[in-house]
């Protein structure tokens, strides 16, 4: 069965640490894999998205991804967070072709620590 | 571009009442899609158009949900009758492409509470 799972429901870190964030999937094919982000009482946006190539991604406000193959894996890391990061992340997989269903995980939320 | 403009923003409803929600995707976006998200479900896709015509609707929970594009520019999705486990943040996003691998840009969202 296809699964995106997220294991840390919430993490806290300081601001200017380092962050990594941990995303798991199952899928039977080659995986599209996403990260968004959902700011409170905001849509999801789009951080940055593999499908191919690289396995080092680089995404928009200083983050990146790195797809493990053989770990199904397609953790988030920025080298040094700030406050304005407080927000829940979604990774997301999705089929190569064809229209189907993107599924997404459930999440993790993002604390600061000044 | 204003994004996708979803309406309205909040809606409280008794159960047994009627919901349409609206959207207006980002101009020249030709996929549009309908989100559901619960504390307990996470973000599901409820329906997906390209080209106005509804590719998957799948996702749609029972006969009680619809939804519509009848132009380019405008979507609907409507409850009837409404129930209080429907209560969740309905999102509409839109992108360009046929199939879901598109990049998706999100709405901010309807929070519905069904009394």
């Amino acid at each position: 069965a296809q699964s995106v799972t997220q294991p840390d429901i919430h993490i806290t870190v300081s601001e200017g640490a380092s962050l990594e964030l941990r995303c798991n999937y199952s899928y039977g094919a080659t995986p599209y894999l996403f990260w968004y982000v959902q700011s409170p009482g905001q849509g999801l946006q789009l951080l940055l998205k593999y499908f191919s190539g690289d396995t080092l991604v680089q995404g928009i406000k200083g983050f990146e991804a790195e797809f493990k193959r053989s770990q199904s894996s397609f953790n988030l890391r920025k080298p040094s967070v700030h406050w304005s990061d407080a927000a829940e992340y979604f990774c997301a997989v999705g089929p190569y072709s064809s229209a189907s269903k993107i599924i997404f995980g459930s999440g993790t939320r993002l604390s600061i620590r000044p | 571009d204003a994004g996708v403009i979803q309406s309205p923003r909040h809606e409280v409803t008794e159960m047994g009442q009627e919901v349409t929600l609206r959207c207006k995707p980002i101009s020249g976006h030709n996929s549009l899609f309908w989100y559901r998200q619960t504390m307990m479900r996470g973000l599901e896709l409820l329906i997906y158009f390209n080209n106005n015509v509804p590719i998957d609707d799948s996702g749609m929970p029972e006969d009680r949900f619809s939804a519509k594009m009848p132009n380019a520019s405008f979507s609907t999705l409507k409850i009837q009758p409404s129930e209080p486990r429907d209560s969740a943040v309905y999102f509409c996003a839109s992108g360009q492409g046929r199939d879901l691998n598109t990049e998706a840009f999100f709405g901010q969202g309807t929070r519905l509470t069904v009394v």
